[in-house]
């Protein structure tokens, strides 16, 4: 149980265009799920909490207008990259708690995009 | 600012040996993570550490953590070539969410 898949695995695009990631919870449901990017070598950094039905809730440094996210139903969220840049390349990944307890987060196998 | 160290960032070891990764945080935290990351990969959650105290053994890795010294130590006993990866732990700050801070991580090779 506590799977979190998400899509797509590897992406390239062309600088100034838009990718989306979805993430999915594929055996609970997950009011909250979060956003993270980790560069080549890097720790991870959270970059936005997204929470079912309202506003997603960004970290300090992390535009909102850039990274879209939506958490348009209980089982999937997605981040949105808008007017991509190849600073924006980078592994994303997406948890999510599964208990609502906040007990323990369990992570997607991660989207890594590459911005050409 | 909440700050999460490992040391060490790199640790080359043998087969066969033993040795600890340590994961200091600057806030009070009572939620301590550990995961591992194998290259390309996300992250496997290996423990969950909720108390002050708490002891948590898997195979040849036990976590503890000390709250009130704010460490967290992942053991590795008898180390072996499997074992070999990226090793993060992650702090919960708290709040109404599950906000976690990472340390940069420990990337450890175990040579036959």
């Amino acid at each position: 149980g506590a799977v979190v898949s998400q899509h797509p695995s590897r992406v390239i695009c062309k600088s100034g265009t838009s990718v989306k990631i979805e993430c999915r919870s594929l055996d609970f449901q997950a009011t909250t799920m979060f956003w993270y990017r980790q560069f080549p070598k890097k720790s991870l950094m959270l970059m936005a909490t997204s929470n079912e039905g309202s506003k997603a809730t960004y970290e300090q440094g992390v535009e909102k207008d850039k990274f879209l996210i939506n958490h348009a139903s209980l089982t999937l969220s997605t981040l949105t990259v808008t007017s991509a840049h190849p600073e924006d390349s980078s592994f994303y990944i997406c948890s999510a708690d599964p208990y609502g307890t906040l007990y323990e987060q369990y992570f997607g196998p991660g989207t890594r995009l590459t911005v050409t | 600012e909440l700050k999460v160290e490992q040391n060490p960032l790199f640790l080359s070891m043998q087969e066969g040996k033993n040795y600890t990764i340590y994961c200091n945080y600057s806030t009070t935290s009572d939620r301590l993570y550990w995961y591992r990351q194998d290259p390309g990969k996300s992250l496997e959650s290996l423990f969950v550490l909720l108390s002050n105290g708490a002891v948590k053994q898997e195979g040849r890795l036990m976590a503890s953590l000390d709250t009130k010294a704010r460490l967290s130590t992942l053991h590795i006993t008898a180390a072996v070539h499997d074992l070999s990866a990226t090793y993060f732990c992650a702090v919960d700050i708290g709040g109404s969410q599950g906000n976690l801070i990472f340390g940069k991580g420990t990337k450890l090779s175990v040579k036959p």
